[in-house]
């Protein structure tokens, strides 16, 4: 099992231009976490997708930012007209199905490496 | 929504010696406490986590324990070792009974661990 599976890995973009960031889960996962790291802070939750549906987008900024978690291929993280404040490193994480939440390894998140973003 | 302090935001031991990281909670309703390890260009990687049914649980040098009169929860590493040298995380979430439900973590400012040879 490959893990979760994020690229590209560092990423630079001039100030307008546009980021796409890609995330696949680990094999019978469905469930994707975008989260965004700024130098030196904890991690921030920015969305929450299942297959073909944002379950929960309270952490993304509502504008400029766009997540899609499609049938096939791997979750993207879109940022438009980046600025220099997007410069962060993003994470993605996925867990499991499971009809019963008390199963053990239910729920449990597991962390790509992360896109380091920088906007010159 | 839930807020996650946690502390000290540094802290250095000597090889050998314990190592205890602090977080308290808002939000009484969490009943999921994770802890990630994370190394300089990496990911985090879950080390522990406790569910809100038990009050501690314990992996080889790693223990976990859990106060949820207080809403603190509390990470201890013994026996020290410089590959223990890392950024330490707390996290936590509320798990709903809702089948084929999410896991939104709420994340401390992590802790800066230093083991000194």
């Amino acid at each position: 099992n490959a893990g979760v599976m994020q690229n590209p890995r560092h990423l630079v973009r001039r100030r307008g231009q546009e980021a796409r960031l890609r995330c696949s889960p680990m094999k019978g996962h469905s469930h994707v976490y975008w989260y965004r790291q700024l130098p030196e802070e904890g991690l921030k939750f920015m969305v929450y997708l299942q297959k073909e549906n944002i379950i929960d987008e309270s952490g993304m900024p509502k504008e400029r930012f766009s997540a899609e978690f499609p049938k096939e291929g791997p979750s993207i993280l879109r940022i438009q007209q980046v600025v220099r404040g997007d410069s962060a490193a993003y994470f993605c994480a996925s867990s499991p199905f499971s009809q019963r939440r008390t199963i053990s390894g239910a729920n449990v998140l597991t962390f790509g490496a992360g896109s380091r973003l920088t906007v010159l | 929504g839930e807020n996650v302090e946690q502390h000290p935001s540094t802290l250095s031991v000597q090889e050998g010696d314990s190592a205890v990281i602090k977080c308290t909670y808002s939000d009484s309703a969490s009943n999921y406490f994770p802890w990630y390890k994370q190394e300089l260009g990496k990911g985090p990687q879950l080390i522990i986590d406790i569910r809100s049914n038990v009050g501690e649980k314990k992996d080889q040098r790693i223990a976990v324990t859990l106060n949820k009169t207080a809403k603190h929860f509390s990470l201890h590493i013994t026996e020290t070792q410089p590959e223990d040298s890392a950024v330490y995380f707390c996290a936590a979430s509320i798990i709903p009974m809702n089948n084929n439900a999410g896991n939104m973590l709420t994340f401390g400012g992590g802790t800066r661990l230093m083991v000194k040879p």
